[in-house]
């Protein structure tokens, strides 16, 4: 089974700057990995898929790249609304399908 | 607009069986893989497995075979999750999520808001 790793478990920042998650693959997963966002009491959004490629109506501000083992989805410019857990999940090596710990982007 | 939803909060006994229902609409059901992902309490994503809705194949964890089961309903555009021999650990939130593609996507771009499942005596 693949773990995904993910830094930091908390990123402490305010509206405007830039925020960059890390997701480590515990073998290589070429490009098969996704990001989601998830806000309290709310499903998962799929933001990135394929490690780069955003999901439909998702704003440029989120952009994800990596391949291999290290992956990284940044945040240009942070929004109110962008406070929230993001997982990374992938999908090389399956059954299962696995999901990251999490990274939660909080209001600093 | 493409849309899940999902049946209602359920408290069951240990050792009892809880069956999950996702209701899918906006889209043709017969055409994406519906999955089954679940979250303990303040904790992470949890993938349980997936059922392809037009054939009924299924694909579950390793963790969850023997005591899951999903089907699918075509007539009424409904996937199913059944989960038996409950335990306390079991409590969580149970989501379905629609693969993102017709082709197994294996990315799930369309959720459900959940089904809280309590396990207590």
């Amino acid at each position: 089974e693949i773990v995904l790793t993910q830094s930091p478990a908390i990123l402490s920042l305010s509206p405007g700057e830039r925020a960059t998650l890390s997701c480590r693959a515990s073998q290589s997963i070429s490009s098969y990995l996704a990001w989601y966002q998830q806000k309290p009491g709310q499903a998962p959004r799929l933001l990135i898929y394929a490690a780069s490629n955003r999901a439909t109506g998702i704003p440029a501000r989120f952009s994800g790249s990596g391949s291999g083992t290290d992956f990284t989805l940044t945040i240009s410019s942070l929004e109110p609304e962008d406070f929230a857990v993001y997982y990374c999940q992938q999908r090389a090596n399956w059954p299962p399908l696995t999901f990251g710990g999490g990274t939660k982007v909080e209001i600093k | 607009q493409v849309q899940l939803v999902q049946s209602g909060p359920e408290v069951k006994k240990p050792g009892a069986s809880v069956k999950v229902s996702c209701k899918a609409s906006g889209y043709s059901f017969n055409d994406h893989y519906i999955h089954w992902v679940r979250q303990a309490p303040g904790q992470g994503l949890e993938w349980m497995g997936w059922i392809n809705p037009s054939s009924g194949g299924t694909n579950y964890a390793q963790k969850f075979r023997g005591r899951v089961t999903m089907t699918s309903d075509t007539s009424i555009s409904t996937a199913y999750m059944e989960l038996s021999s409950l335990r306390s650990d079991d409590t969580a939130v149970y989501f379905c999520a629609r693969d993102g593609s017709e082709y197994l996507f294996l990315y799930m771009d369309v959720w459900d808001k959940g089904t809280t499942v309590t396990v207590s005596s």
